[in-house]
């Protein structure tokens, strides 16, 4: 596609349960990066792919949340047994290479009732 | 210490004025810098890389000073349209480190 194209655009789960959010990247594109935004916060680091190298799980806030990229293109990101805390904009990135300008999707809004 | 820093404001500025945004950065091995512009409930976007030789688009200007570790956004001549958060960006390794964000409001 033309541009990163994130899903689902807004998710409301009750606490407790599982969620997944979808990133396309921009075809190319060797990087990904997803990034999770707090209300009138900046962007908090979660986890970065690059091509077929193990990913940076670095910025993973608790062992509830982890992210694959299948096929070195789509990724998902799986939140477990979710929390009021985790509500946010989940925003995902791709760059064609590690140190080259990001582009963002539109965001996933999770809200955890 | 924070990566990277900004004064997060707001600034309100009337339209036509010429407003000044300031970064600073920790790490002095950081190789790439740039601004990105959000609006509200939008996701980022690039709004100009920063070079240390400093580089102009239009009304906006950056500027690099890796001895002071800062970056800088210069808008000239405001316009409505300019009101948003703007993101220092740094990129250390693999990393993209942000800023929090400035925010701009232009006022008719």
């Amino acid at each position: 596609g033309a541009g990163v194209s994130q899903s689902p655009s807004n998710k409301v789960t009750e606490k407790g349960k599982d969620v997944e959010l979808r990133c396309d990247p921009i075809s190319g594109h060797t990087a990904l990066y997803w990034y999770r935004q707090s209300l009138g916060q900046g962007l908090e680091f979660l986890i970065y792919f690059q091509g077929n190298s193990a990913p940076d799980k670095s910025g993973l806030p608790s062992d509830r949340f982890s992210a694959e990229r299948t096929g070195g293109s789509v990724s998902t990101l799986t939140i477990q047994r979710t929390q009021q805390e985790d509500s946010a904009v989940y925003l995902c990135a791709s760059s064609y290479g590690t140190v080259e300008k990001l582009f963002f999707g539109s965001g996933t809004q999770l809200s955890v009732l | 210490r924070k990566e990277v820093e900004q004064d997060p404001g707001p600034f309100n500025v009337p339209e036509g004025a010429t407003v000044a945004f300031n970064c600073t950065y920790s790490n002095s091995a950081s190789q790439s810098f740039f601004w990105y512009r959000q609006d509200c409930r939008k996701e980022p976007k690039l709004l100009m890389s920063v070079y240390s030789s400093g580089n102009e688009d239009g009304r906006f200007t950056a500027q690099l000073n890796r001895a002071s570790q800062y970056i800088s956004l210069l808008i000239r001549d405001s316009k409505l349209s300019d009101s948003a958060t703007y993101l220092c960006v740094v990129i250390t390794g693999n990393q993209f480190y942000f800023g929090t964000g400035t925010s701009l409001t232009v006022i008719p």
